[in-house]
């Protein structure tokens, strides 16, 4: 069983919709990753926190400690947002865990 | 700056042939990750260094060895390739602390027939 969990697996909305998506894991961490994957395979770094809330441009990140959750936002989605994002955890042993991804289409 | 790069780009080997993938950064990083992914599983930390002159093992290391013998370079070497090393492998780098923001590589898609 994977220590990070993501969902939904896959995903598609329509141009303009909400995006969420889902990370939980099992134990304490100290930090957790979002990372975008390009169709192209290029990995991108989005975010690190260890709490609260981040924001940059339509992406925003929380993170709630006690619930062991994370989600990530995407407001106003656009096609190129169509990506696999990646949820990482690093917890107190020093590994940095990864989730498997979810897979995001969005259409025009 | 041309960030993370890696090479070769795409290679296909034989079972028993041996490799080396090659890792580079511009950014004067002092942390390095080689990571592989496959179909269905999250990235798996094969080696990462803290350092130069210095490598630790990760969660997959087995059939692989490192070497950072400058800052700027992160080498992955495969001795005996084997079929089940079929996989993308990923670099990356990180400035601040090892496992902080890290800054990946286009990635190395290895074929072991």
């Amino acid at each position: 069983k994977n220590e990070v969990e993501q969902s939904p697996q896959n995903l598609t909305a329509q141009e303009g919709e909400f995006i969420t998506i889902n990370c939980s894991y099992s134990v304490g961490i100290s930090a957790l990753h979002w990372l975008q994957q390009h169709p192209g395979g290029g990995i991108v770094s989005l975010f690190m926190l260890s709490s609260g809330k981040k924001k940059h441009g339509r992406l925003i990140a929380t993170i709630n400690i006690q619930e062991k959750h994370s989600s990530l936002h995407i407001t106003a989605s656009h096609p190129r947002d169509s990506a696999v994002y990646i949820c990482a955890v690093r917890y107190n042993t020093d590994k940095l865990i990864f989730g498997t991804g979810t897979r995001l289409q969005v259409f025009p | 700056n041309a960030g993370v790069t890696q090479t070769p780009k795409f290679r296909v080997l034989k079972t028993g042939q041996s490799m080396t993938l090659l890792c580079a950064q511009d950014m004067n990083h002092e942390y390095m990750y080689w990571y592989r992914q496959d179909p269905g599983m999250g990235l798996r930390l094969i080696h990462y260094s803290v350092g130069e002159g210095t490598t630790a093992k990760g969660e997959v290391p087995d059939g692989y060895n490192v070497s950072r013998l400058k800052k700027q370079n992160f080498l992955l070497g495969l001795e005996s390739a084997a079929p089940s090393q079929t996989s993308v492998y990923f670099c990356a780098s990180s400035y601040s602390s090892v496992w902080g923001t890290q800054y990946f590589g286009p990635g190395t898609r290895l074929l072991v027939l």
